[in-house]
C-alpha cells in the first residue's frame, strides 16, 4: 500500500514562529498536495506540486509556502504562524486518475 | 471550474437502517468522482471511485455509489449501516482535462449511527 507519512500528529507553536510540516510518500507519485481542514469549511487546497521543484498555488496560499526538493517529500512552511492558522493539515499524493492517498494529518495549534 | 455540493452536513441513522448521503457536482468537462471517509483523528481514506465504465461502483465494506450524469449526482448508499460506519464522508470531483489531477472536495457529511 502507498503510504503518506506526516512527521507530527500534534503540534503546538507560538505566534510568529516559523513552522515546518513535513510529508513523505513512498510510491513515486508525481503529484503532492497540502490541504487544511476546518469545521464547516471542508478541505481547502493550500499548495500542490506536480513535479520536483514545481509548485502551484491552491485556493488559500496566503501565509504559506512550500518546498519540493525531492520527489517523495513535500514540505509546508508557515512563515510566521498566526492563530488563524490553527487547523488540521492534511498532505496527499496521487498519480493521475487514481485518487488521493492521504496522510494521517497534523493538528496544529498556534497560541 | 468544478464544484461539489453535499446537501446534508449531518445524517443520524439507526443501526441496520439504510442510508443515503447525497452529492451533486458541477463541471464543464468529463469528471472522475470519489467518496472518501474520515474516522476521528485520522486522515481521509478512499472509499470508492468512478473513473469510467459501469456507473455503479462498490466498496469492500458494503457502500455503493451511482454516477448519474443527467442529474450530475454521485450519491453514496448502504442498505444496512453498522456502528463502525460512524465517520465523516467527503464527496470529491476532478476533471481529467489537464496533465495533473486537482480534486475539489465537498464540505463533508457526518454520519452518526445510533445503536
Amino acid at each position: 500500500d502507498v503510504k503518506v507519512t506526516q512527521s507530527s500528529r500534534y503540534l503546538v507553536k507560538r505566534t510568529g514562529e516559523k513552522v515546518f510540516l513535513e510529508c513523505v510518500q513512498d510510491m513515486d507519485h508525481e503529484n503532492m498536495f497540502w490541504y487544511r481542514q476546518d469545521p464547516g469549511l471542508g478541505l481547502r487546497l493550500i499548495y500542490f506540486s506536480y513535479d520536483v521543484k514545481m509548485k502551484e498555488k491552491g485556493d488559500i496560499p496566503e501565509g504559506y509556502s512550500v518546498s519540493r526538493e525531492k520527489k517523495e517529500r513535500f514540505s509546508l512552511i508557515l512563515e510566521s504562524a498566526s492563530t488563524n492558522q490553527t487547523s488540521m493539515y492534511l498532505c496527499a499524493s496521487s498519480t493521475t486518475g487514481y485518487g488521493y492517498t492521504f496522510g494521517s494529518g497534523t493538528r496544529l495549534t498556534v497560541v | 471550474a468544478q464544484s461539489v455540493t453535499q446537501l446534508d452536513s449531518q445524517v443520524p441513522v439507526f443501526e441496520e437502517a439504510p442510508v443515503e448521503l447525497r452529492c451533486n457536482y458541477s463541471s464543464s468537462v468529463s469528471v472522475y468522482l470519489f467518496w472518501y471517509v474520515q474516522y476521528p483523528n485520522q486522515g481521509l481514506q478512499l472509499l470508492l471511485k468512478y473513473l469510467s465504465g459501469s456507473t455503479l461502483v462498490e466498496s469492500i465494506n458494503g457502500f455503493e455509489a451511482e454516477f448519474n450524469k443527467s442529474q450530475t449526482s454521485f450519491h453514496l448508499r448502504k442498505p444496512s449501516v453498522h456502528i463502525s460506519d460512524t465517520a465523516e464522508y467527503f464527496c470529491a470531483v476532478s476533471d481529467h482535462s489537464g496533465g495533473y489531477q486537482k480534486v475539489t472536495f465537498g464540505i463533508g457529511t457526518k454520519l452518526q449511527v445510533i445503536p
